[in-house]
């Protein structure tokens, strides 16, 4: 079966520790992104990368890392710098950028005490 | 900037009901436009996809409309079921701050009822 997978689907922190979410896909698709989910609100992009070993800030980056090392992977790490780090994390990939669908995993909701 | 807006935020129909969700974009330089469905606590499930030179797309009881030059999509759902009961969401891909990107609606919940 291809598709998106992300881990885990519930996650919980103590305020002030970094937590690295996992994503991975199997469709061979060059561009991967990570998207924020709060209630009420519209998604937003984090962070998207292109090809391997590169990556771009998206509108919401501060607060947050990632590394591109394989194809398959694209792990989205929260730091102690991002305030307000409870959400609904959704990690997408599209074939390449330029006009294709983007397809989505399951999500991580994490949750910062 | 590109923002996109979706009206209703809610709606309530009887089983059975025809319905349409809309979906307007300020700039019409768009790529294309996703319409996605999200069940609680869930990822997002891609339903169709319109390229900016394409009018509309259907799948078996949707059918989504584009009039780029007027900024607004339709969401169509024929003969609606409880099944159906999601949140819909509306997105269109352009180019912002020179990359390209995709801008979500804040969604349309739809509750079927039986």
């Amino acid at each position: 079966d291809g598709g998106i997978t992300q881990s885990p689907k519930y996650l919980f922190r103590k305020e002030g520790q970094n937590v690295t979410l996992s994503c991975e896909q199997n469709l061979n698709h060059d561009a991967m992104y990570w998207y924020r989910q709060d209630p009420g609100q519209g998604l937003r992009l984090i962070y998207y990368s292109q090809i391997v070993n590169d990556f771009q800030k998206g509108d919401i980056a501060e607060g947050y890392s990632v590394s591109r090392e394989k194809k398959e992977s694209f792990p989205l790490t929260v730091t102690s710098a991002q305030k307000n780090p409870t959400a609904f994390y959704l990690c997408a990939s599209s074939p390449i950028i330029g006009g294709y669908e983007q397809y989505f995993g399951p999500g991580t909701r994490l949750t910062v005490t | 900037k590109q923002e996109v807006t979706q009206i209703p935020a809610a709606l309530s129909v009887p089983e059975g009901e025809n319905l349409v969700l809309n979906c307007s974009f300020t700039d019409s330089a768009i790529y294309n436009l996703q319409w996605f469905r999200q069940d609680p606590g869930k990822g997002l499930t891609s339903l169709l996809l319109i390229q900016s030179s394409q009018r509309e797309q259907t799948s078996g009881r949707l059918n989504a409309s584009l009039d780029k030059s007027s900024g607004r999509s339709t969401l169509y759902i024929a003969a609606s079921q409880p099944g159906d009961s999601a949140t819909y969401l509306c997105a269109v891909l352009s180019t912002q701050g020179g990359s390209e990107k995709l801008v979500f609606g804040k969604g349309t919940k739809l509750t079927v009822n039986p």
